[in-house]
């Protein structure tokens, strides 16, 4: 079974900053995606950005980038220039590709806040 | 485009009642998952449907079934609502399919937010 493991429940960055949010993944497929979702006080999960693990090259979306590290099974989120609408808990997932497995394991979250 | 549709957003019911709630995927979109979120254990799969089949199932007890209609309209059911049932139930919707472009995005709805007294 696939594990995923978020180590910060929480984190704060000052407005216009960089953050970065960890985690750690745990699977013996070599094929699979791997997302993070934010989820804002409306409870609406909203996909931030994706990777396939084929790829080699990291996923960037404006001003969020991940640094995925297959063989150390690592998928980080960079967010730069944070901004007040960043604030929010984000989550990682785990997807398989096989057909019957393809459900999202989440990890237990970060929640980001965002100093002005 | 329309976006995941869950209804209703908030119930109240009591302690051995069921429950149904109602999840309409994008348009065009197959498949349906369901999962429950609470704040002791996160966010957990119930159930995926695919073409009126369910196709993946978590852990949870039979009281927690669903099923998908023709046009991949879905409903779960709880029947013998416990306290701990209270929870976020969220819906999401997907292709079904693996994509040609690459990942399957799955679409998420607002969430049917459920408390059981």
């Amino acid at each position: 079974a696939q594990t995923v493991t978020q180590s910060q429940p929480e984190m704060s960055v000052q407005e216009a900053e960089t953050v970065t949010l960890s985690c750690t993944y745990d699977t013996s497929e070599s094929d699979y995606y791997l997302f993070w979702y934010k989820q804002p006080p409306s409870r609406q999960m909203i996909l931030v950005i994706r990777q396939e693990a084929y790829k080699q090259q990291n996923a960037t979306e404006n001003r969020f980038s991940v640094n995925f590290q297959k063989a150390a099974k690592s998928f980080s989120l960079k967010i730069s220039d944070s901004q007040l609408g960043d604030a929010a808990m984000y989550f990682c997932a785990y997807r398989g590709v096989n057909f019957g497995n393809e459900k999202l394991t989440f990890g237990t979250g970060t929640r980001l806040t965002i100093i002005p | 485009k329309a976006g995941v549709t869950q209804t209703p957003r908030y119930l109240i019911k009591t302690r051995g009642q069921q429950v149904t709630l109602s999840c309409s995927p994008i348009s065009g979109h197959r498949s349906v998952s369901w999962y429950q979120q609470t704040p002791g254990q996160g966010l957990q799969f119930l159930f995926e449907y695919f073409s009126e089949t369910q196709r993946n199932k978590g852990n949870f007890p039979g009281r927690f079934s669903g099923r998908q209609f023709s046009n991949s309209r879905s409903e779960m059911n709880v029947s013998t609502l416990e306290l701990g049932d209270s929870a976020l139930y969220l819906c999401a919707s997907g292709l079904g399919v693996r994509a040609f472009s690459g990942a399957n995005v799955l679409t998420f709805g607002a969430g049917s937010r459920l408390t059981v007294l």
